[in-house]
């Protein structure tokens, strides 16, 4: 059965930071990775999407990357806004999507 | 609006009382996924569809929680016997199919049960 584990399970930073949010994943037969954000009480939204034969995506200031083999995938965040702060998510997908518990991240202006 | 659309939003009832949710995909996405979300955690698997078919159930689905997605379009999720333990996000995603493409959430339905 696949885990998904997100450390760490909460972040605050200050304005400008760059951070680093961290996924590990048990079984690494998966077809792909998504991370998303979600606020509170909303739906999620889709961040950025690796395909299991990619290492790495970039969307603005975000930047995936994927480490099958290791079973690991970190997002990077850049120059870090108040916007930013949400909860982050990532998802391991074979025939369904298991999630993590997820990365509260509080930036302070 | 082409994203995924939920209804209701919000639903509180009593326990014991039925209650029905319901999901429309992305037009053309043939998998439909349905979560459950508790604060602070994160979505757990419920079950999902491939067009009409269902292909896997979590063994978080009771027999008191019944999908379904009769013409491969909507879907709906029935509790039955609601219970507080319940009380719950319920999130729906859609994707285009297997293999490497975007699932896509809806604003999920908060279901409160008192």
């Amino acid at each position: 059965k696949q885990e998904v584990t997100q450390i760490p399970a909460a972040l605050s930073v200050p304005e400008g930071e760059n951070l680093v949010l961290n996924c590990s994943f048990t079984d690494s037969a998966i077809y792909n990775l998504q991370w998303f954000r979600q606020d509170p009480g909303k739906g999620l939204t889709s961040l950025l999407l690796i395909q299991s034969s990619q290492r790495e995506q970039t969307s603005g200031r975000l930047n995936a990357s994927l480490d099958k083999s290791s079973g690991r995938s970190t997002l990077y965040i850049a120059a870090s806004q108040p916007g930013d702060s949400a909860t982050y998510l990532c998802a391991v997908s074979l025939n369904d999507m298991r999630f993590g518990a997820g990365t509260r991240l509080t930036v302070k202006p | 609006d082409t994203g995924v659309s939920q209804d209701p939003r919000h639903k509180i009832t009593k326990r014991g009382q039925n209650v029905t949710f319901r999901c429309d995909p992305i037009s053309e996405h043939n998998r439909l996924y349905w979560y459950r979300q508790t604060l602070g955690q994160g979505p757990e698997f419920l079950t999902y569809f491939q067009n009409e078919a269902q292909l896997e159930k979590s063994r978080l689905l009771s027999d008191r929680f019944s999908a379904e997605r009769p013409k491969g379009s909507f879907s709906t999720l029935e509790i039955q016997r609601t219970e507080q333990g319940d009380s719950a996000m319920y999130l729906c995603a859609s994707s285009l199919g297997v293999g490497n493409t975007e699932a896509f959430f809806g604003q999920g339905t908060r279901l409160t049960v008192v």
